[in-house]
């Protein structure tokens, strides 16, 4: 089992306001991801870094922000939430190996 | 444009019975192609890695295959059982960049009944 973990697992939000999700690996790995995925389609990459102070934003353009203070923490943050931001989020890292993935969180916004 | 898609959209199985999915690539230069298993509302896990130079990768009743030369894979699962039930996704990873992008396929819903 990957040591990589996410919170919340679910959250249900009203619209505009802000939230973070956060990720958390334990590995020690200097890459890490984020993912956006709606059900039964296929992952997207919203935002990526490199190590510490390293991130970049990802093929599927999103409102959201990330940070990369230290190498196991990669919060990402909604300024201000609205009904199309609902989807599942995915935290993943990697190093030479396949990339581990976080459980997810699943986020609704009303 | 770098593409992955595979087959069948979703398959049904009875318990114990095989099955193999398909999945096409385009991503160019090539590095790596996974497969993982994603169960619903729960993030991916990894099956099987394969490099270019591999045309096999076995992970319990989890057969992968790989024709780096015509640019498919597929994944073979034996004797399936009820907890088989999952979205099988490949993944191919460029070497075109540090990063490793990865690209996605949607994935095979597959259903296993009783």
């Amino acid at each position: 089992e990957a040591d990589i973990y996410q919170t919340p697992r679910y959250l249900v939000i009203g619209t505009g306001k802000k939230i973070t999700l956060e990720c958390s690996q334990t590995m020690g790995h200097d890459k890490m991801y984020w993912y956006q995925q709606d059900p039964g389609m296929e992952l997207h990459l919203i935002h990526y870094s490199y190590g510490v102070n390293s991130t970049e934003k990802g093929d599927l353009s999103s409102e959201s922000t990330v940070s990369r203070i230290r190498t196991e923490h990669f919060p990402l943050t909604l300024e201000s939430a609205r009904p199309s931001h609902t989807s599942q989020y995915l935290c993943a890292s990697s190093e030479l190996g396949p990339a581990n993935f976080g459980p997810g969180t699943r986020l609704l916004v009303l | 444009k770098n593409q992955v898609e595979q087959s069948p959209q979703s398959l049904i199985i009875l318990e114990g019975k095989n099955c193999t999915l398909q999945c096409n690539y385009t991503v160019s230069p090539f590095s790596n192609l996974r497969w993982y298993k994603q169960d619903t509302g729960r993030g991916p896990v990894s099956l099987t890695i394969m490099t270019f130079s591999e045309n096999t990768k076995s992970n319990g009743r989890y057969t992968a295959t790989l024709d780096a030369d015509t640019k498919q894979s597929s994944l073979h699962i034996t004797a399936s059982q009820l907890s088989d039930s999952a979205s099988y996704i490949c993944v191919v990873s460029d070497r075109g960049s540090t990063l490793g992008r990865l690209y996605f396929g949607r994935g095979t819903q597959l259903t296993v009944w009783p």
